[in-house]
């Protein structure tokens, strides 16, 4: 069964900070890998998906990296901003198995 | 193009009784998914369909929890008697091919 590891579950960072997220999951064997954004009362917004066949996928301030053999994926956000502050999930699989997510805080 | 809609936003129930969600994906979408998220964790998928079919319903509590797709379009997901670990959060999400879901923006079930 599918484990999906999110650390750490909570970071308060100044803004202009660059930072990143960690995500793991037990089992290599996965169709692909997306980074999530939820705000509070909101259902989840897409922010990066990488394909197995991937190491990484950039969006503006955000990179997401995938490196299937560790089972690791981490999500690098370039001088962040108090717009940013919100729950970011990882996920993997097709129907996708999720971690508990990283609350994450911008101070102004 | 219009997002995943659901309804209702909101709902309280008393346990054992009946509640029946809806969702409307994004058109052209043949998957939709139905998770369940508990405060403080990621959602947990309940059930996915493609078209009218259902790929994978492991994780629905069948004894309570019953799930359709009429016409490959929209989606009703019942519950049936309400238990109070019922209270949660249910997202519908939807997609296309291997573009990422889109999810709505939930139903909040609180069961008293």
């Amino acid at each position: 069964k599918q484990e999906v590891t999110q650390i750490p579950a909570a970071l308060s960072v100044p803004e202009g900070e660059n930072l990143v997220l960690n995500c793991s999951f037990t089992d290599s064997a996965i169709y692909n890998l997306q980074w999530f954004r939820q705000d509070p009362g909101k259902g989840l917004t897409s922010l990066l998906l990488i394909q197995s066949s991937q190491r990484e996928q950039t969006s503006g301030r955000l990179n997401a990296s995938l490196d299937k053999s560790s089972g690791r994926s981490t999500l690098y956000i370039a001088a962040s901003q108090p717009g940013d502050s919100a729950t970011y999930l990882c996920a993997v699989g097709r129907g996708l198995t999720f971690g508990k997510g990283t609350h994450l805080i911008i101070q102004p | 193009e219009a997002g995943v809609a659901q309804s209702p936003r909101y709902k309280i129930i008393e346990k054992r009784q009946s509640v029946a969600f809806w969702c409307n994906p994004i058109s052209g979408h043949a998957t939709l998914y139905w998770y369940q998220q508990i405060l403080g964790q990621g959602p947990k998928l309940l059930i996915q369909f493609q078209n009218n079919g259902v790929v994978d319903d492991s994780q629905l509590p069948k004894d309570r929890f019953s799930a359709e797709r009429l016409k490959g379009v929209d989606s009703t997901l019942k519950i049936q008697p309400a238990k109070l670990e019922d209270s949660a959060v249910y997202l519908c999400a939807s997609s296309r091919g291997d573009q990422p879901q889109h999810f709505g923006d939930g139903t909040r079930l609180s069961i008293l």
